[in-house]
């Protein structure tokens, strides 16, 4: 089974600190994703890798960056955490497939951030 | 620029009784439409997908879904519930193309009373 793992299920945190999600999959797949969840918008994509080193922002990436620097793990970084960072993350990956899209994605447990 | 409707944020239904969440897409081109379930303190895990082959597709613990291109459409359905569906569920496309991201649905959350 694949398996997605995050280094945390919860997280406090104060304002302006600097904030390190991991996240560390096993299948050797390609693509990587952060997602934020948050009551009532459903899954927002901040960023995502399509291959080591490179990474593409998705819908919400201001105030995050993220760093790929092995094929199994994908980091998101706040670099100065704010009270509106509190949320759900959620990492998942997918292999990159031959036809292109319709891979499923496998998601972590999820990292429940606090900022204070 | 494709997008997902989930209508309404919560479901109730009574043990035994049908299940029906509704998701309308839409997309230029015919997508890839994927339903992923949370249940409580975990991570999504996929319930099943369309990828153009058969427009009913069939997935796990009982559910289905029918792609219907007319409507636009992906309502999610299982036949008799049960007090273990209690979740969250989330309605996803993708377009087709080399690594396509996916777009989320809000989400629906299904309560089924005994």
């Amino acid at each position: 089974d694949v398996k997605v793992t995050q280094s945390s299920r919860y997280l406090v945190k104060r304002t302006g600190e600097k904030v390190f999600l991991e996240c560390v999959q096993d299948m050797d797949h390609e693509n990587m994703f952060w997602y934020r969840q948050d009551p009532g918008l459903g899954l927002r994509l901040i960023y995502f890798s399509y291959d080591v080193k490179m990474k593409e922002k998705g819908d919400i990436p201001e105030g995050y960056s993220v760093s790929r620097e092995k094929k199994e793990r994908f980091s998101l970084i706040l670099e100065s955490a704010s009270t509106n960072q509190t949320s759900m993350y959620l990492c998942a990956s997918s292999s990159a497939g031959l036809a292109g899209g319709g891979d499923t994605q496998y998601f972590g447990p999820g990292t429940r951030l606090t900022v204070l | 620029a494709q997008s997902v409707t989930q209508l309404g944020s919560h479901v109730s239904v009574s043990e035994g009784a049908l299940v029906l969440l509704r998701c309308n897409y839409s997309s230029s081109v015919p997508p890839y439409l994927f339903w992923y379930v949370q249940y409580p303190n975990q991570g999504l895990q996929l319930l099943l997908k369309y990828t153009s082959a058969a427009t009913l597709v069939k997935g796990i613990n009982d559910f289905e879904a029918e792609f219907k291109k007319s409507e636009t459409s992906f309502h999610l359905t299982k036949p008799s519930a049960h007090m273990s569906d209690a979740a969250e569920y989330f309605c996803a496309v993708s377009e087709r193309g080399a690594n396509s991201k996916l777009t989320f649905g809000k989400g629906i959350t299904l309560s089924v009373r005994p």
